[in-house]
């Protein structure tokens, strides 16, 4: 059973760049999360989707960010105009349903130059 | 909004002592998980708790679910330098709803040999 995973594991780029982002989750799990960590914090969400559809999004989640995960299965998660703000870890989950407990990747280290 | 506080946030100790980590929210949960990730590794699910005033026991590790199941509790015996990490808690989504995804900031435990 292969377990959530992530790519790329480390992206550095310079401000202003656009990045995108990529989860494969565990096959038969129907929903999927994209979250943000910084150094010494809990995960925020950022949003999160049943099947192919976008069911919530945070605040945290401005206009330069967008996800996807168009046949229910991988999602992307882009941002555009990178900000230094933006460094930070970020992760994908998934469970099987609502009540089952999420499943993380090793997440995408995203520095700003 | 559900918010989760743990407690401590910090937290360093000799090999060998024990510890308890806290959960604590206003809400009730359906469920609750606890999770440890180390540096630049995702969280890993360590057990769920699902009903009022249950105990889990994971080698070392015993999880109690309050008995109103607002809070739950971590007790490690016997740290070892390989406890070292962040220990969250999250709580499962409830049917009829979808309430917001929120964490606890964790604890970070550090234990020194």
């Amino acid at each position: 059973d292969t377990g959530v995973s992530q790519d790329p594991r480390h992206k550095i780029t310079k401000r202003g760049q656009n990045v995108t982002f990529r989860c494969d989750p565990i096959s038969e799990h129907n929903r999927l999360y994209w979250y943000r960590q910084t150094l010494g914090q809990g995960p925020e969400f950022l949003t999160y989707f049943q099947n192919e559809a976008q069911l919530e999004k945070s605040r945290l989640l401005s206009d330069r960010f967008s996800a996807e995960r168009p046949k229910g299965s991988f999602s992307t998660l882009e941002i555009q105009r990178t900000e230094q703000g933006d460094s930070a870890m970020y992760l994908c989950a998934s469970s099987f349903d609502r009540f089952e407990p999420q499943h993380f990747g090793d997440g995408t280290r995203l520095s700003i130059l | 909004t559900q918010l989760l506080e743990q407690s401590p946030q910090f937290l360093s100790i000799q090999e060998g002592e024990n510890l308890t980590v806290y959960c604590n929210s206003s809400s009730v949960f359906s469920s609750l998980q606890w999770y440890r990730q180390e540096p630049g590794e995702g969280p890993v699910l360590l057990v769920t708790v699902v009903t009022g005033g249950e105990v889990k026991k994971l080698k070392r590790l015993t999880f109690q679910f309050g008995d109103a199941r607002k809070d739950s509790s971590l007790h490690i015996t016997a740290a070892q330098p390989g406890d070292t990490g962040l220990y969250l808690c999250a709580p499962a989504a409830d049917a009829g709803n979808n309430r917001k995804l929120i964490w606890g900031l964790g604890t970070s435990l550090a234990v020194n040999p």
